[in-house]
């Protein structure tokens, strides 16, 4: 099984729709991120949690909400889907930095289609 | 705040050929610095990293060396293969940051 599994693996939904993303891992980290990537910009940070009660927005969490259910899981949920929210969407996990800089763990991805 | 400027790509090689892939960064304070490359229709994986200044990161052939003066961390391999084809970005851990922030990737095609 994979460290990190992010499902459903693509999705294409109407606009308007509410829609989850979930992402687990068994890496055993406490940190988790949600990061889109679009073609020419890279990734962009949605939203990150360093534990359950720590949930932090990133620079682009408008339209997007989370949800960290425990440890090993963390959810994007996007409200009400908009076109433009038409993006490949990484999770993404990581140690504490204390531990070395030991870089992400990375998801597959889950392709979002809004139509 | 914290940015990592990259070389538009595709970068278009024939095998064995020489690789750079230039990137550059603005950040306060020591960054990390890190390679990804992301293999089609896959998640990210972790190419290599540089946590100081003068380190070299390498793995599989690639390295990068952190060049703090020239704010500069780019990636090098002597002779590329087929099988690196793949699209490649630059990111930075920015002091007292949380996350890191990536560029903008570059496509690299290598040509039998």
């Amino acid at each position: 099984d994979a460290d990190v599994t992010q499902t459903p693996r693509n999705r294409i939904t109407k606009t308007g729709k509410r829609i989850m993303l979930e992402c687990s891992q068994t890496k055993g980290h406490d940190r988790m991120y949600w990061y889109r990537q679009d073609p020419g910009l890279g990734l962009r940070l949605i939203y990150y949690s360093f534990d359950v009660k720590d949930i932090n927005k990133g620079e682009i969490s408008d339209g997007y909400s989370v949800s960290r259910q425990a440890q090993a899981k963390f959810s994007l949920s996007l409200e009400s889907a908009i076109p433009n929210q038409t993006a490949l969407y990484f999770c993404a996990t990581s140690g504490p930095s204390g531990q070395g800089e030991s870089g992400y763990t990375f998801g597959s991805g889950t392709r979002l289609t809004v139509v | 705040g914290d940015s990592v400027t990259q070389m538009e790509g595709p970068v278009t090689l024939s095998e064995e050929a020489f690789l750079t892939i230039n990137c550059t960064y603005t950040a306060t304070g020591y960054p990390s610095l890190f390679w990804y490359v992301q293999y089609p229709g896959e998640g990210l994986q972790l190419l290599l990293k540089a946590t100081k200044a003068d380190d070299k990161g390498s793995n599989k052939g690639f390295e990068a060396t952190y060049r703090k003066e020239t704010t500069s961390f780019h990636l090098e391999k002597g002779s590329v293969q087929v099988s690196d084809s793949a699209v490649y970005f630059c990111a930075l851990r920015g002091t007292g940051r949380r996350a890191l922030t990536f560029g903008s990737g570059t496509r690299l095609q290598v040509q039998p």
